[in-house]
């Protein structure tokens, strides 16, 4: 089954204590990105990567990391989790395509809280 | 990207086709229109999207107006499990980030 699956799917943890949210694709997709959601703030983008080995920043990047070895691979990255990072973050892939139609494909989520 | 309006919260009966407005009068040329939903905290699930011309799939049908300026997703019987936050976003071709405004919370009841 075509999926963007990610792990943990619900994690709690203390401030300071680094931690790595998983995220992986089995579509081929170029295209990767994660979002967070918040209460009244909606999704927003917080990184991105067109290919392996390339990403970059979306709206709100502080305090996150990502890395794009692989391409299947985009793991986000917490070097210093604070509490205001607590959220629900997706993962979503999309193929690279050139008829100006792209469809992102979302994981479950990742409920994280930080203490 | 352009920017959308929806209206904030909708309800329909269940078997009932639910009909959800969408307003982008400032949409450009290379835009599509895209809807997706997300059902209580699950991933955004993509649902139709169209350029010009009225599209139908195995969900819902997008009726786009001829001026491009407002949209409509149709779901043509809804059920309780299709009660979601629609969310109705314009993106250029060339832009793979998707902008989530606030959607419209669909309640489907018996």
């Amino acid at each position: 089954e075509a999926q963007v699956t990610q792990n943990p799917r619900y994690l709690i943890t203390v401030t300071g204590k680094k931690l790595t949210v998983t995220c992986s694709q089995n579509m081929n997709h170029e295209y990767m990105s994660w979002y967070r959601q918040d209460p009244g703030l909606g999704l927003r983008q917080i990184y991105y990567s067109m290919n392996v080995e390339v990403t970059d920043k979306g709206d709100v990047p502080e305090g996150y990391k990502v890395s794009r070895k692989e391409k299947r691979n985009f793991p986000l990255i917490l070097e210093s989790p604070s509490p205001n990072q607590t959220s629900l973050y997706f993962c979503a892939s999309s193929p690279r395509t050139y008829s100006g139609a792209n469809v992102l494909t979302f994981g479950a989520g990742s409920r994280l809280t930080v203490l | 990207d352009a920017k959308t309006t929806q209206p904030t919260s909708m309800d329909c009966a269940e078997g009932r086709a639910a009909n959800l407005p969408c307003n982008h009068s400032t949409i450009s040329g290379n835009e599509y229109v895209y809807w997706y939903r997300q059902i209580h905290s699950q991933g955004p699930q993509y649902i139709i999207h169209g350029l010009k011309n009225n599209e139908t799939n195995e969900m819902a049908s997008l009726i786009i107006t001829e001026d491009r300026k407002s949209s409509t997703l149709i779901l043509p019987h809804a059920t309780l499990r299709d009660t979601a936050v629609y969310y109705c976003i314009v993106r250029g071709g060339s832009n793979y980030k998707l902008t989530f405004g606030k959607g419209t919370l669909l309640t489907v009841n018996p």
